[in-house]
């Protein structure tokens, strides 16, 4: 059974950087799959902020080019999340989550860790 | 830019048959989207019902099941049970990147 746990500081302030961690259990962050992050704003939809590759190949969300760098730690088996020149509308739930290789799907999902942004 | 829409919200008589859509607006829907579907409940995180359009992970219900239909991906629950009241979101695939839908709430009712 895989699992994924967020963690980083719930509180960070505007213009600052947001860092988040993923870590892992049940696979690999050297596996086939790719591992990517999804945040959810308060009340609001689910958006794709982007995924890495075990080569650490990296996509990201168009409107979130230029201020996301998703990474890999291979030796700690986890992943993370840096989202730069935070504001208000970065405040949200952030997910992180397992993507099959072969486009099979995202079955596991993290509980999620909310970051609120504070001015 | 690239826009997926679902309907903002449906309701279903429990026993009932209710489908979702799910569009875009480069165009028809086909298979290389690699429609996804994810149900969302209060407090939760998503939970993932279908890939690859059609195919179900191991734990989704039967009474779910995907589809393409007339250019949209589809999700269609048959026999709906007061426990499918949530939200849903379908995910598609653009080559450099995915696209969620803004998601449907459905009401069972």
């Amino acid at each position: 059974q895989v699992q994924l746990w967020e963690s980083g500081p719930g509180l960070v302030e505007s213009s600052g950087t947001l860092s988040l961690t993923c870590a892992i259990s049940g696979d690999s962050v050297r596996s086939r799959n790719w591992w990517s992050w999804v945040r959810q704003s308060p009340g609001k939809g689910l958006e794709w902020i982007g995924e890495i590759s075990p080569t650490e190949e990296t996509k990201y969300n168009p409107s979130l080019r230029g201020r996301v760098t998703i990474s890999l730690d291979k030796s700690r088996n986890q992943f993370s999340l840096e989202l730069t020149s935070l504001s208000a509308a970065d405040t949200a739930v952030y997910y992180c989550v397992r993507v099959l290789i072969d486009f099979q799907g995202f079955p596991d999902w993290g509980q999620g860790t909310l970051v609120t942004v504070s001015s | 830019q690239t826009v997926v829409t679902q309907e903002p919200s449906l309701t279903v008589s429990p026993g009932g048959t209710v489908t979702l859509t799910c569009t875009s607006n480069t165009g028809a829907v086909t298979n290389a989207y690699s429609p996804n579907w994810f149900q969302q409940k209060p407090g939760h995180s998503p939970r993932a019902l279908i890939f690859g359009a059609t195919n179900k992970h191991s734990w989704t219900p039967a009474r779910f099941s995907g589809s393409l239909l007339r250019g949209k991906a589809a999700l269609t629950l048959s026999g709906v049970l007061p426990e499918d009241e949530a939200h849903y979101y379908c995910l598609l695939y653009y080559g450099d990147a995915w696209v969620f839908g803004g998601g449907t709430k459905l009401t069972v009712l």
